[in-house]
């Protein structure tokens, strides 16, 4: 069975703060992949991000940045200096091989100006 | 078309009717999804299909729910005799799971049960 743990139901920050999305897993695969989704105030799920289990490599795209550690089962999302823009309810998602794509329950993040 | 495609985007439809929901995946994608979102609430997987096969269809949450997938592409989601509790958005995403691609969603049917 596979699981995926996002322990914070909401967040709220003032513009410019920067915060940390936690995503937990649980898989016995060895090759698994990791998701990280935005679905913005119109719905749309919007894809941000693909981590391989085989590639522990941190990334970083503009203020968005990626903490993938398998020791602790953890892939983490920070956004730094937060905008207004980024209010959003973010899902990590996890996949292995022949098994549906698992999300957890959701971040509701909330950026103040 | 470029990418997923749902219809109808909107359904309203009366509380007893049986209601056909579609959706046309990327082409050349082999995995399809269905999942289902209440409003505030997170997403609620509904059945995997691989091909036309659906090796995981544990999320349909009862025998009214039925859906296939043909050719390997689009895909029906049947909902018979409707109940309220069915009212929320329906969301099908396609991928290519051989290569760990992630998946892509369409922009669901908001389906509503008066």
């Amino acid at each position: 069975a596979q699981k995926v743990t996002q322990a914070q139901t909401e967040i709220s920050v003032v513009e410019k703060e920067d915060v940390t999305l936690d995503c937990v897993y649980e898989t016995r695969d060895t090759t698994y992949y990791l998701f990280w989704y935005k679905q913005p105030p119109s719905g749309e799920l919007v894809f941000l991000i693909r981590r391989n289990s085989f590639d522990e490599q941190n990334e970083i795209s503009g203020r968005y940045s990626w903490n993938f550690q398998k020791s602790t089962s953890s892939f983490n999302f920070t956004i730094t200096a937060s905008q207004v823009v980024d209010s959003a309810v973010y899902f990590c998602a996890l996949k292995t091989s022949g098994s549906r794509l698992t999300f957890g329950e959701g971040t509701q993040l909330t950026v103040n100006p | 078309g470029a990418g997923v495609s749902q219809s109808p985007s909107n359904k309203v439809t009366e509380k007893g009717k049986d209601v056909e929901l579609r959706c046309d995946p990327i082409s050349g994608h082999t995995a399809l999804y269905w999942y289902r979102q209440s409003l505030g609430q997170g997403l609620e997987f509904l059945i995997y299909f691989q091909g036309n096969s659906a090796p995981d269809k544990s999320g349909l949450p009862s025998d009214r729910f039925s859906a296939e997938r043909t050719g390997g592409s689009v895909s029906t989601l049947t909902i018979q005799r409707t109940q309220q509790e069915d009212s929320a958005v329906y969301l099908c995403a396609s991928s290519m799971p051989e290569r760990g691609m992630e998946a892509f969603f369409g922009q669901g049917t908001r389906l509503t049960v008066v």
